[in-house]
């Protein structure tokens, strides 16, 4: 039971380069959430998704894109990389219902642009 | 709206003492409460969660926590420090119907032998 799979680990960027953070969860979850954490900073909500097909901002979704067209899936893409992107990126899931909505996460992608 | 703060950045405690992470929340609902733990490079593992059952909550490895509403408090204890507690700790709230989490800003737990 694999649980949450990002890829790649580690990516270094150019300014202006994009790419894709891979996301994939095989627990059938229908809340997926990406997150970036900055030192001494916590977990900031980039993009959230309830299910397939749905989407929405968090608290810092500028610069970034989501899609969601499968449950399992839930890629986050960086169009023009800038060195305010630098950081540490989470993807997480969860099946939902508030308060016993308890998140697994994957183990994350540090991507630092250059 | 809801918000966390971690009342310590960095806790530092010899083996075999007690641990107290300190958090406090703030919630317009009546709120749901986790604690999670990040050893270093991984991601967040969920220690134990508060969701309007018994106030004092018991999750892995020794850890508790107690919730008192009338002091909007959500502190995280252990009564005896292990080497491999040393990791980072974050306090999460989440309101009513609001599926999106806040999390604090952390606090880093460092152990000595």
């Amino acid at each position: 039971n694999a649980g949450v799979t990002q890829t790649p680990k580690f990516r270094i960027l150019k300014i202006g380069q994009s790419m894709t953070l891979q996301c994939t969860q095989d627990m059938n979850h229908n809340y997926m959430y990406w997150y970036r954490q900055d030192p001494g900073m916590g977990l900031k909500l980039i993009y959230y998704s309830v299910g397939a097909g749905i989407t929405d901002k968090g608290e810092v979704p500028n610069g970034y894109n989501v899609s969601r067209s499968t449950t399992e899936d839930f890629p986050l893409r960086l169009e023009l990389a800038a060195p305010s992107q630098t950081s540490v990126y989470f993807c997480a899931s969860g099946p939902g219902s508030s308060g016993a909505n308890v998140l697994t996460f994957g183990a994350g992608s540090r991507l630092t642009v250059l | 709206a809801q918000s966390v703060t971690q009342l310590d950045s960095h806790v530092s405690v010899s083996e075999g003492t007690p641990v107290l992470l300190r958090c406090n929340y703030s919630s317009s609902y009546s709120p749901s409460l986790f604690w999670y733990v990040q050893h270093p490079n991984k991601g967040l593992q969920l220690l134990l969660k508060y969701t309007s059952a018994a106030t004092l909550v018991k999750g892995i490895n020794g850890f508790e926590a107690e919730f008192k509403k009338s002091e909007t408090s959500f502190h995280l204890t252990k009564p005896s420090a292990h080497m491999s507690d040393a990791a980072e700790y974050f306090c999460v709230v989440s309101d009513g119907d609001d599926y999106k989490l806040s999390f604090g800003a952390g606090t880093t737990v460092t152990v000595r032998a």
